[in-house]
Parts: structure tokens; C-alpha cells; sequence
């Protein structure tokens, strides 16, 4: 069965400082793999995946993630954060099969 | 554009209650799900839908029921309520588009639900 780990609860970063939210992930197959970001009171909002193709994935709010299949990994990044930034973060892993996994999630508190 | 639309938002109840959570969408999606999120814990799989007609268990299925008899609308049933069931409870969507798991799920806002 498909899982994914985050292994930080917390990340804080100054305005304007690059920020990584981090993912590790463990599939029998081929994965795919998604980010999505949570506000106060609301569901999840999707960010971005990968299915196949460029390691780098470009998302919505100039988020992007790298997949890199030999550390199993699909790290969470931005240039530039912003105080808007501040939620809560899901990694999530989808296998062929129609379930998805979620991550434990993690706070991104970007101060300013 | 409504996208996933859950009642009620907040409930309680008393242990041993029974009661329905709704859950309806407007996009024509095949893939329904839902989740429970717990402090820590991340999101986990209650039941899902491929498509009407069809459902199957997730990954914490016990004490649930669910039902999908039409493409828009899937209801969770909680049979007999336990304090272990206090939880916010999303309901979320996705097209069937390239195949299983190509596409992202659209949550609704969440129904929090607690159990005395």
C-alpha cells in the first residue's frame, strides 16, 4: 500500500525568504503525486501534481515541487514566501488505484 | 460555482445517535470520497465512489455506511455515533480524466461533527 510522510509538523520562515515544505512518499508502482493547502475552516485546495514527465512541477501561488524518484521524495517550494502563505500543507499520493494518501500535514508559518 | 457543497456544517450528537451527512456536487465527477481529518493525523479514507452505483471501503470504514445512487450525491451514514467519531468530515470530487488518480480531488468546506 501507498503512504507518504512529512516529516515536519512545523516550518517557519521570514517574508520573503524561500521556503521547502517536505515530502517523502512509498509506492508499489508508479506514483502520483499531489500538494494541497488548507486555510482556517475551508478544505483543501489542490496546488499541484505529477503524473509523469518534468521533475519540476509548477503549481498555483508560485508554488513548485521537485519530484526525485531515486530519494522518493516531492519537496514543496517557493522563491519567495508571503505571510499569505501561512496554512496548513498536504502531501498526497495517489497509486493506480483510487484512493489517495495523505500526509500528516505540516504548518507553514511565514512571518513577516 | 458551487463545486462540493457539505451539510450541515457543525453537529452534535449523543453516542448511540444515528445521522446523515450530505454531500453534492455540481462538476459531473465520477470519483466521490470521503475523509475524516483528525489533529495529526492527516486525512483518511472513510468510503468512496467510482460512480453511481458503486462504492467500496477506504481506510477507516468501520462504523459507516454510504450510498450512490446518483452521480451528484453521496451521503454519509454514521450508524451509531461513538465519541471516537468526533472528527471534521470532508466530502471531496474528482474526474475520472486519464484514468484512476490522474486528477485532483475538490474538497467541500467540512462538517464538524461532535459526539458526547
Amino acid at each position: 500500500a501507498q503512504s507518504v510522510a512529512q516529516p515536519e509538523d512545523q516550518v517557519n520562515v521570514a517574508e520573503g525568504n524561500p521556503l521547502t515544505v517536505k515530502c517523502t512518499y512509498s509506492v508499489s508502482g508508479n506514483p502520483y503525486l499531489f500538494w494541497y493547502v488548507q486555510y482556517p475552516n475551508r478544505g483543501l485546495q489542490f496546488l499541484l501534481k505529477y503524473i509523469t514527465g518534468d521533475n519540476l512541477v509548477k503549481g498555483s501561488y508560485g508554488f513548485e515541487a521537485e519530484f526525485n524518484k531515486s530519494q522518493t521524495s516531492f519537496h514543496l517550494k517557493k522563491p519567495s514566501a508571503l505571510v499569505s502563505d501561512s496554512a496548513l500543507y498536504f502531501c498526497a499520493v495517489r497509486d493506480h488505484m483510487r484512493d489517495m494518501r495523505f500526509g500528516a500535514g505540516t504548518r507553514l508559518t511565514v512571518k513577516p | 460555482n458551487a463545486g462540493v457543497t457539505q451539510t450541515p456544517k457543525f453537529q452534535v450528537l449523543k453516542t448511540g445517535q444515528s445521522m446523515t451527512l450530505q454531500c453534492a456536487q455540481d462538476m459531473n465527477h465520477e470519483y466521490m470520497s470521503w475523509y475524516r481529518q483528525d489533529p495529526g493525523m492527516g486525512l483518511r479514507l472513510i468510503h468512496y465512489s467510482v460512480g453511481a452505483g458503486i462504492t467500496d471501503q477506504g481506510e477507516v470504514p468501520n462504523g459507516y455506511n454510504v450510498s450512490r445512487s446518483t452521480t451528484e450525491d453521496f451521503p454519509l451514514r454514521l450508524l451509531s455515533a461513538a465519541p471516537s467519531q468526533t472528527s471534521v468530515y470532508f466530502c471531496a470530487s474528482s474526474s475520472a480524466l486519464g484514468g484512476p488518480g490522474n486528477q485532483p480531488q475538490h474538497f467541500g468546506d467540512g462538517t464538524r461533527l461532535s459526539i458526547l
